[in-house]
This record gives C-alpha cells, sequence and structure tokens, in this order.
C-alpha cells in the first residue's frame, strides 16, 4: 500500500520569506510522486511531479522539490512567498501506469504581508 | 494540454433527489476515469474507478448504490448521486491518466462539482 503523510496542516509565512512544505511517502514499488494546488472552490493544479528522472524536480510557479529516497521525503520548497502562493498543497504518491493517486491530507499556506 | 470538462461546477439540490455530474475528455481518449470525493478542508479520497465498458471498480465503504457511475464511451463519464442526503454534501471531482501521454500516470483533473445537499 501506498501513503503520504504532510507534516502540518497549516503553515504560515511572511511575504517574501522561504516555503517549505514537507511530506514523507510509504511505498513499496519505486514511487511517483507529486504536488499540487488548489484555490479555493477550485479543482487541482499540477506543480510538478518526480518519476524516477532527476531528484530535483523544478514545478510551476517557482516551486521545486526535491526526491530524498533514504528519507522517504519529497519535500516542497519555494525561494521568496508570493500573496498569490495562498492556497491548499497535496502531495500525492501512485504506482504509475493506470493507476490512483493517493493525497496526503494537505497544508495550508498563508502568505502575510 | 489534456482538458477534462466537469459539469456542473455547482448544484444545490433538495434532499431525496438525485443529481448527476459529468466529465468529458476533450480531444483524448480517456479510457479510465478516477472520482474523488473531497469533504471541506480536507483531501481527496477515492470513490471508485471507471472503465470504458465495464462496471465500476468501488473503494470500501463507498456505497454503490448511492453513487452509480456510468462510462458508456471514451469520453463520457458521469457520477450520479441517488437520493441525496445533506450529509452527501461534498466536492466531487473526476481525474484520468487519458492515454498517449508519455511519462508516469499524470492525471488530468475535473475543475470539480460542489453538491450542496438542503
Amino acid at each position: 500500500a501506498q501513503s503520504v503523510t504532510q507534516l502540518g496542516s497549516h503553515v504560515s509565512v511572511s511575504e517574501g520569506a522561504l516555503v517549505l512544505l514537507r511530506c514523507n511517502y510509504s511505498s513499496s514499488v519505486p514511487p511517483y510522486l507529486f504536488w499540487y494546488v488548489q484555490y479555493p472552490n477550485q479543482g487541482l493544479q499540477l506543480l510538478l511531479k518526480y518519476t524516477s528522472a532527476a531528484t530535483l524536480v523544478k514545478g510551476i510557479n517557482g516551486f521545486e522539490a526535491e526526491f530524498k529516497k533514504s528519507e522517504t521525503s519529497f519535500h516542497l520548497t519555494k525561494p521568496s512567498a508570493h500573496m498569490r502562493d495562498a492556497a491548499e498543497y497535496f502531495c500525492a504518491v501512485s504506482r504509475g501506469g493506470n493507476t490512483p493517486l493517493v493525497f496526503g491530507k494537505g497544508t495550508r499556506l498563508s502568505v502575510i504581508a | 494540454g489534456a482538458v477534462v470538462s466537469q459539469h456542473p461546477s455547482w448544484v444545490i439540490c433538495k434532499s431525496g433527489t438525485s443529481v448527476k455530474i459529468e466529465c468529458r475528455s476533450l480531444d483524448f481518449q480517456a479510457t479510465t476515469m478516477f472520482w474523488y470525493r473531497q469533504f471541506p478542508k480536507q483531501s481527496l479520497m477515492l470513490m471508485a474507478t471507471s472503465n470504458e465498458g465495464s462496471k465500476a471498480t468501488y473503494e470500501q465503504g463507498v456505497e454503490k448504490d448511492k453513487f452509480l457511475i456510468n462510462h458508456a464511451s471514451l469520453t463520457l463519464s458521469t457520477l450520479t448521486v441517488t437520493s441525496a442526503h445533506p450529509e452527501d454534501s461534498s466536492f466531487y471531482i473526476c481525474s484520468t491518466p487519458g492515454t498517449g501521454f508519455s511519462g508516469a500516470n499524470v492525471l488530468t483533473f475535473g475543475a470539480g462539482s460542489r453538491l450542496t445537499v438542503l
């Protein structure tokens, strides 16, 4: 079985500060890992994905994540937070192929002016 | 890129009525469709997986007779919430791997349907 754990249901940062959202995964097979963002009353937007290529993955809107097998982690970072980054962020894992994603509980990011 | 059109985006209905949510894949064939449910301020939980031309596979604890899923064509999958009750109020999202994509399992998501049952 696969699962992801997102540490911290709510993270608050100041505008311009580093954003760090934590995600740890559990998987019996090499995982495919994803980060999605969800704005209020909207669907999901893919930020980035890890598919066993480079361990440092760059995504949209200045976000990136590093796959660390030894730590079973896939933390999401952004050097400088913007007000528009305030949203709900979900980490997800899959086995690949036509299999569904398993989502973490989500982390709500607040950005303070 | 691939687009999944999901309708309605917002629906309010009376208790006891049925509501149908549609997800259409535009410009590609969706052999498989995953249906998720999201309660307020919670994560997405997989409800069922539908494959074109066959019966849907439901996750444990999901009532098959309450949530009817039909995937009669390669471009359309529907979720019908039958005899809806207030506890069925939720955000429903469909997603599909599509076909012909390179890379691993990048799902395309619909925009979601918010159901409110009065």
